[in-house]
């Protein structure tokens, strides 16, 4: 139990263009999502904490206008990188609680596999 | 402020084993997670420990001390599929996970 899959896994796009990727919990309800970032060879850096059916909140220096974020269901949360640049090169990733404990202890994260974005 | 420190690297060999530590520093603490994460993928839980003590789960086990904010991570048996980072990550008062830098661990055969 406790699958998080996103989507795309990786994606190319020009300088300016908008992406969006897509996070899904696939056997649970996550009323809770996070998004991060993680530059090579660095740790996970929080971007935002997204919660179904309201807006979220994003961490200390994150732009919420350029990473738009949308969790319209229990199951589904979306980033949006708008106007990429080359320095959203990133791996971004989701995570989700799954407020049902399940394999592990209720406070756990479970991740989606990754996205990887290059910016051209 | 909030704070996680964990060696950036160690290097074992295969068959032999491994502590990596963790200490931290949180506002309030709701547990202690493992995650083990391989090159270009997302991490994978490991362990969570909220009391003090060993917590063993195969060849892997997790120890917490929170009067010295101090955890380790065992690893024995090391395997070549072990090779991964290693990131130590507390849960602070909100529920917030703080993370650490990651422990690269290289296993030589």
């Amino acid at each position: 139990g406790a699958v998080v899959s996103q989507h795309p896994s990786r994606v190319i796009c020009k300088s300016g263009t908008s992406v969006k990727i897509e996070c899904r919990s696939l056997d649970f309800q996550a009323t809770t999502m996070f998004w991060y970032r993680q530059f090579p060879k660095q740790s996970l850096m929080l971007m935002a904490t997204s919660n179904e059916g309201s807006k979220a909140t994003y961490e200390q220096g994150v732009e919420k206008d350029k990473f738009l974020i949308n969790h319209a269901s229990l199951t589904l949360s979306t980033l949006t990188v708008t106007s990429a640049h080359p320095e959203d090169s990133s791996f971004y990733i989701c995570s989700a609680r799954d407020p049902v404990r399940t394999a592990g202890p209720q406070e756990t994260q479970y991740f989606g596999p990754g996205t990887r974005l290059l910016v051209l | 402020g909030q704070n996680i420190d964990q060696p950036t690297e160690m290097t074992a060999t295969e068959g032999a084993i491994v502590q990596i530590n963790c200490t931290y520093q949180t506002s309030g603490f709701n547990g202690l997670f493992w995650y083990q994460q391989h090159a270009g993928e997302a991490p994978t839980f490991l362990s969570y420990n909220v009391l003090d003590g060993l917590e063993e789960k195969g060849r892997f086990s997790s120890f917490l001390s929170r009067s010295k904010g101090y955890s380790y991570l065992l690893l024995k048996e090391l395997q070549m599929k072990d090779s991964a980072s290693y990131l130590c990550a507390a849960m602070d008062s909100n529920y917030q996970l703080i993370w650490g830098a990651g422990t690269k661990l290289i296993i030589k055969p």
